[in-house]
């Protein structure tokens, strides 16, 4: 079945250094590709989404681009702020029964960023 | 525009006692509801989906199970809790395949501790 793998975390760096959070995925067909945000003791927000090859989706200064060759859509930001401290998660749509969508997600990764 | 609400936001319940979590949508119709578990240090597992009313997928065999007596409205309960049942506990709304999109909307979870 479909799957999404991303890096392992924590990721901890300082305030406006670079950021690159990978995630690669396995599918068959061509899924929607998304990147979603939980800060601490909420839900998960939508950071942004991709919905076919060479796609980019931005938001927030963060970009991700859907790159159909490596399997890949790597979160990045130029120059994070403390209030990027989250877990990030990947994920990809996946067909579930009676023909509705359901999200595959990764496992997650932790960023928190120094003053 | 649309809101994902969920109650209550945290619980604290016996080993053996009964659980019923509650979600409601506002300002969509015949919305896809999905139930997510997410416990500690791991990733998002989806458990359930529904597309209408009276209409329930369920993506783990568990002690838990789900329902959907109205449009907008998604429970999921036990009989009796487990110890491995605690885990923040997400709904999510996506539209239905009138307005088909792969995009899920996530709310605030509930935040369960079997004890």
């Amino acid at each position: 079945g479909n799957s999404v793998t991303q890096m392992e975390g924590p990721v901890t760096l300082s305030e406006e250094a670079f950021l690159t959070i990978n995630c690669t995925y396995t599918a068959t067909g061509y899924p929607s590709l998304f990147w979603y945000v939980q800060y601490p003791g909420e839900g998960l927000q939508l950071l942004l989404k991709a919905t076919k090859a060479d796609d980019k989706g931005s938001n927030k200064g963060f970009e991700a681009t859907y790159r159909k060759e490596t399997t890949s859509f790597h979160l990045e930001k130029g120059s994070v702020q403390v209030s990027d401290s989250a877990v990030y998660f990947c994920a990809l749509s996946d067909q579930a029964e009676g023909g509705s969508e359901k999200l595959v997600f990764g496992k997650g990764t932790k960023l928190t960023v120094n003053p | 525009s649309q809101t994902i609400h969920q109650w209550p936001a945290t619980l604290v319940q016996p080993v053996g006692s009964p659980l019923s979590l509650e979600c409601t949508v506002e300002g969509t119709s015949n919305p896809n509801l999905y139930w997510y578990r997410q416990a500690a240090g791991r990733g998002l597992q989806l458990l359930f989906y529904s597309v209408g009313i009276g209409q329930i997928s369920s993506e783990v065999p568990q002690n838990l199970s789900a329902s959907r007596p109205q449009d907008r409205q998604f429970i999921l309960s036990s009989k009796k809790l487990l110890l491995s049942d605690s885990g923040f506990y997400l709904c999510a709304w996506a539209p239905g395949l009138a307005d088909s999109t792969d995009t899920q909307y996530f709310g605030p979870g509930t935040r369960l501790t079997v004890l």
